[in-house]
Formats: structure tokens, C-alpha cells, sequence
């Protein structure tokens, strides 16, 4: 019973190339989060998908961030032209989706990416 | 917008004694709270949860308590040990939005 997969760990970027991070959730879940730490701080929320949905990207950066969820393969986060500021680590949790009033609907936490930019 | 705030950064406590560790957030619509636990270069994990129709949650050593009225929560550890030494986050998410909002952590230490 895989839990959340993230791959890679780590991430070396030099400023101005592509980082792609992915996610693949824990089997039966159809929901996926992207979340970022910045040194010394807490979990700040990026973006909520669903199976080839955005949900809410009201934490995604308006420029060079997207993120995905296609029908098949892992949830990817995708950041263009890399910044020294976007060295970070990227965490993707999933969860079942159930409805609340059914019972809970935690996340699950994948062990996240590291992103280094030179 | 800090709508999840833990004040504390860090907590020292000797093992073997109760650990305290607070939460307070802003939004009324807030009616899920969870706390996960942090260990270095992980994943948080999940620890405890609690709906906003209860006031305790228990489960083994650890105790979530909710003050609606206050819009506080807080999570009891006992008794500590030194397996616990991590940072907890405290999280919380409003029905019908699935998007949680984390707190900035509290590193806890237990002391043998």
C-alpha cells in the first residue's frame, strides 16, 4: 500500500531552466495538493486538483508556475525559468475526496521535492 | 493572510510530561482542524483530526481539544517522549473547500 510518491527528492536548477515535480497520490485517491515550504516557515497552499480539474489555484504564483493532473499518469508541478527565490520544498499530499459530511477527507503527504536554484 | 497562526516556534518539554501545543485561526468557516507531525527532510504526516461538532478528539497519547468560541485548538501530548521531537503543524480547511490552511509550525523537543 504505496503511499504518496514524489520524485526527484531533490532538484538542482540553474536560473532560467524549467523544473518539472511529480506526484503520484496514494491508490483510490483522486485529489491532489500542492504545497511549499520556504525556510523557517509553514506549509503554504498552491494549488488543488481533481483528475484533469483545477480546483483552486488561489496559491499558485500568477507567473511561471502551472500544475496538472492529467487523466493518466502523476499530478505534475511545473515552475519556468527558475528563480533563486522559488528554491523551496514542494510537497504533494492526495486525498480520497469523500465528502465531508460522510466522514473525513485527510491529506496525505508525499516526502517532497527539494528545489535548489543556483 | 496568516488565517492559522501557532505562536510558539519552539517547546521544550522533559520527557514523561504533558506537551501543549496551541493553534488559533481567524476564519469562522473554518470546521476541520488536523494536526500533523514533521519529522526533517519528510513529509508531514497526519496525526490527529477534529470536526468542528466536537470539542475532543483522543486518540492514545494524543488530545486535540477545540474552542470554537475562541477559535483555538491545541494538542496534548502525554506523556512526551523523545520519539515525539518533531515540528507540528497545526491545519485547517472551511465545508465545502477541500484547501487547507497550515500554521508556521512548532518545533517540539523532549527532553529524556
Amino acid at each position: 500500500n504505496a503511499g504518496v510518491m514524489q520524485n526527484p527528492r531533490h532538484l538542482v536548477r540553474r536560473r532560467g531552466q524549467e523544473a518539472r515535480l511529480r506526484c503520484s497520490p496514494m491508490k483510490g485517491h483522486s485529489h491532489v495538493y500542492w504545497y511549499r515550504q520556504l525556510p523557517e516557515e509553514g506549509l503554504k497552499f498552491m494549488v488543488y486538483l481533481q483528475k484533469e480539474n483545477i480546483i483552486d489555484e488561489s496559491g499558485m504564483p500568477k507567473e511561471r508556475f502551472s500544475a496538472e493532473f492529467p487523466k493518466e499518469g502523476p499530478s505534475i508541478l511545473r515552475i519556468q525559468q527558475v528563480v533563486r527565490g522559488d528554491s523551496a520544498a514542494y510537497f504533494c499530499a492526495s486525498s480520497p475526496g469523500l465528502t465531508r459530511g460522510l466522514g473525513t477527507d485527510t491529506q496525505y503527504f508525499g516526502p517532497g521535492t527539494r528545489l535548489t536554484v543556483l | 493572510d496568516q488565517q492559522v497562526k501557532q505562536n510558539s516556534p519552539s517547546l521544550s518539554v522533559q520527557e514523561g510530561r504533558i506537551s501543549i501545543l496551541n493553534c488559533d485561526y481567524t476564519n469562522s468557516m473554518f470546521d476541520y482542524f488536523l494536526w500533523y507531525k514533521k519529522y526533517p527532510a519528510e513529509g508531514p504526516t497526519f496525526l490527529i483530526s477534529i470536526s468542528s461538532i466536537k470539542d475532543k478528539n483522543e486518540d492514545g497519547r494524543f488530545t486535540v481539544f477545540l474552542n470554537k468560541s475562541a477559535k483555538h485548538l491545541s494538542l496534548h501530548i502525554v506523556p512526551s517522549q523523545p520519539g515525539d521531537s518533531a515540528v507540528y503543524f497545526c491545519a485547517a480547511s472551511a465545508v465545502n473547500n477541500n484547501d487547507m490552511r497550515f500554521g508556521a509550525g512548532t518545533r517540539l523537543t523532549v527532553k529524556p
